[in-house]
């Protein structure tokens, strides 16, 4: 099992620039989840999403857009990139709302 | 929503000595849980706890869920330099997130 993959590991953007982030899982989660880092301020949620075809607004949602297609998958996407967006952005999944969530590696965006 | 306060913010040991970090809530959790990030690395589930009082172990780490439910703690013992990283507490929020984060704890350990 390769648990919870993230595509790409790194990006550089120019503002302005749009892209999407590519979430795995194949553990059968129904739950996932969109989270950024920046220094100080912990883990902040995004978007998530409670099964296929569903996706809800998590703390900081603005700028972002995201689908839930498959099960398996989970997409972030950056219509107009922003330098306030740089950060390092995780996904994770869970099979229960709030408990025991497992994290991918993370994708360290820049925005120039 | 919901706020985790963990304190400390960051920590300086020596290599063997034990750590003990907490973590706070202004309202009652029914979970909490556990993760350490390595530098560069996606945070991993340390420890979950589901009832009161809770007081359960992983190696050289324990966790106790506070009875008052609004708090927890984390202590290590004997520490090893694999033991740097950043340490988070969470629990599931009652508001519109699944999961609430505190800042976590940063622990540098001096061999």
């Amino acid at each position: 099992n390769a648990g919870v993959t993230q595509t790409p590991k790194f990006r550089v953007l120019k503002t302005g620039q749009s892209m999407t982030l590519l979430c795995a899982q194949d553990m059968n989660h129904e739950y996932m989840y969109w989270y950024r880092q920046d220094p100080g301020m912990g883990l902040r949620l995004i978007h998530y999403s409670v099964g296929e075809g569903t996706t809800a607004k998590g703390e900081v949602p603005d700028g972002y857009n995201v689908s839930r297609l498959k099960k398996q998958n989970f997409l972030l996407g950056l219509e107009s990139a922003a330098p306030s967006q740089t950060s390092v952005y995780f996904c994770a999944s869970s099979g229960l709302a709030g408990y025991e969530q497992y994290f991918g590696p993370g994708t360290r965006l820049t925005v120039t | 929503g919901q706020q985790l306060n963990q304190s400390p913010q960051s920590m300086f040991i020596q290599e063997g000595e034990d750590v003990s970090m907490n973590c706070t809530s202004s309202s009652i959790f029914n979970t909490w849980l556990w993760y350490k990030q390595d530098p560069g690395e996606g945070p991993v589930l340390l420890i979950a706890l589901y009832k009161a009082g809770e007081l359960t172990s992983n190696g050289r780490l324990t966790a106790q869920f506070g009875i008052t439910r609004k708090d927890s703690f984390l202590n290590i013992s004997a520490s090893i330099p694999s033991d740097v990283g950043i340490y988070f507490c969470a629990g599931p929020d009652s508001g519109n997130t699944p999961l609430v984060f505190g800042k976590g704890t940063r622990l540098s350990v001096i061999a």
